[in-house]
């Protein structure tokens, strides 16, 4: 069936340092590919998203691409701030639109 | 304009005794999505209706479970006979369209954390 595996956190970053959050998917078709967030104290959130292969989803200075011929999605930011910190979830959508998210990534960025 | 609504906030029960959890969805969004968030985990989907009828509910863990949308808009998800396990935060989202593979995006709301003594 369909699933996502991300890399377990938490990860502890100085501020303005890169960050990189691995994603890797397992699906038949060709899923729509999503980064949500959740910042402390709120709901979930939609970041960015891919909807076809080699589409690069941005917002707010992340970046993440899709790329079908290694099944990644691989978050990105290239200076990360304090107000970054929270738990970031890799997910896809399957044909029937549910949503089937990864296990969340904690990223804490120190001042 | 207001989003998702989820009531209560919070909801604390006995083993054993039934509840029911409240989705307000944003106006005029026809798909609405339950999914449930143990601790630790990210979410997992229960339930989608397109209007008034379920669509999917292959997420429901068991007959316990049980989700209702009768005109359209408010959800109620009910379970009855809780057991410790059913203990999570149960989300609720909702999008415009729906079952379009993602293309329209579903808009979360802060969730309903249920705690079964």
């Amino acid at each position: 069936g369909n699933s996502v595996t991300q890399m377990e956190g938490p990860v502890t970053l100085s501020e303005e340092a890169f960050l990189t959050i691995n994603c890797t998917y397992t699906a038949t078709g060709y899923p729509s590919l999503f980064w949500y967030v959740q910042y402390p104290g709120e709901g979930l959130q939609l970041l960015l998203k891919a909807t076809k292969a080699d589409d690069k989803g941005s917002n707010k200075g992340f970046e993440a691409t899709y790329r079908k011929e290694t099944t990644s999605f691989h978050l990105e930011k290239g200076s990360v701030q304090v107000s970054d910190s929270a738990v970031y979830f890799c997910a896809l959508s399957d044909p029937n639109d549910k949503i089937i998210f990864g296990k969340g990534t904690r990223l804490h960025i120190l001042p | 304009g207001a989003g998702v609504s989820q009531t209560p906030s919070n909801k604390v029960t006995e083993k054993g005794k039934y509840v029911e959890l409240r989705c307000d969805p944003i106006s005029g969004h026809t798909a609405l999505y339950w999914y449930r968030q143990s601790l630790g985990q990210g979410p997992e989907f229960l339930i989608y209706f397109q209007g008034t009828g379920a669509a999917d509910d292959s997420g429901l863990p068991n007959d316990r479970f049980f989700a209702v949308r009768p005109e359209g808009s408010v959800s109620t998800l009910k379970i009855q006979r809780t057991e410790r396990g059913d203990s999570a935060v149960y989300l609720c989202a909702s999008s415009l369209l729906g079952g379009i593979e993602g293309r329209n995006e579903q808009f979360f709301g802060p969730g309903t954390r249920l705690t079964v003594l």
